[in-house]
């Protein structure tokens, strides 16, 4: 078992263009979670999956970001027209999806907008 | 909204010493989980803890559901325990974990 696993782990972007992470959630867990975290604001909630589809997206700027799970073994972050308030550590964390069951996250995708 | 607060914001102790971390949330929850984080920022679970006290090793976390409380009690600290310590509570449909902004402990020599 691997574990999460995010990539890239790093990536430098300029202002304005496109950035997509991608995250393998743990085989068997149905539930997929993005958060974002920065020194100002922590970790914060953007989006959640469960079997694929999106249940909960309140989290995510409501431009420019987009969240979708094609299959069960990936996810993307997309990220349009970047800008330097986006620079954050991208974390992925899966789940059982059952009521209470832990978060498992991955190593996280660093993304600097310069 | 929901809310997670957690106390102190950083502590510094001697190697040895015992540490209290509290964490209080404003909604009725259905999960409740201390995670560490590493400082290069890997996290790791430590408990699952919506209620209750449950203990591994030196760390200890109690869950009082009614006060809406949690705290991670650490003994004998050591200077590898340095690092975030996140608590994170999962609102009554569960699947939305909310984070505090966690207590970064720094344990010297």
């Amino acid at each position: 078992n691997a574990g999460v696993i995010q990539t890239p782990r790093h990536k430098v972007t300029g202002k304005g263009q496109e950035a997509t992470l991608w995250c393998e959630p743990i085989s068997g867990h149905s539930a997929v979670f993005w958060y974002r975290q920065t020194i100002v604001q922590g970790l914060e909630f953007l989006t959640y999956f469960r079997n694929q589809a999106p249940i909960d997206d309140s989290g995510m700027p409501k431009e420019r970001f987009s969240a979708q799970m094609p299959n069960q073994s990936h996810s993307t972050l997309k990220i349009q027209s970047t800008q330097p308030q986006d620079s954050a550590v991208y974390l992925c964390a899966s789940s059982l999806g059952l009521s209470g069951n832990t978060l498992y996250f991955g190593e996280g995708s660093r993304l600097i907008v310069v | 909204g929901q809310q997670v607060q957690q106390s102190p914001a950083s502590l510094v102790l001697q190697e040895g010493e015992n540490a209290e971390l509290q964490c209080n949330f404003s909604t009725s929850l259905n999960s409740m989980q201390w995670f560490y984080q590493r400082p290069e920022g890997s996290l790791v679970s430590l408990f699952y803890n919506p209620s209750g006290t449950k203990q591994s090793g030196r760390l200890t976390s109690t869950t009082v559901i009614k006060e809406r409380r949690s705290s991670l009690h650490i003994s004998s600290s050591q200077i590898t325990d340095s690092g975030t310590y996140l608590c994170a509570m999962g609102d009554t449909n569960a699947y939305k974990v909310i984070f505090g902004k966690g207590t970064h402990l720094h344990v010297l020599p």
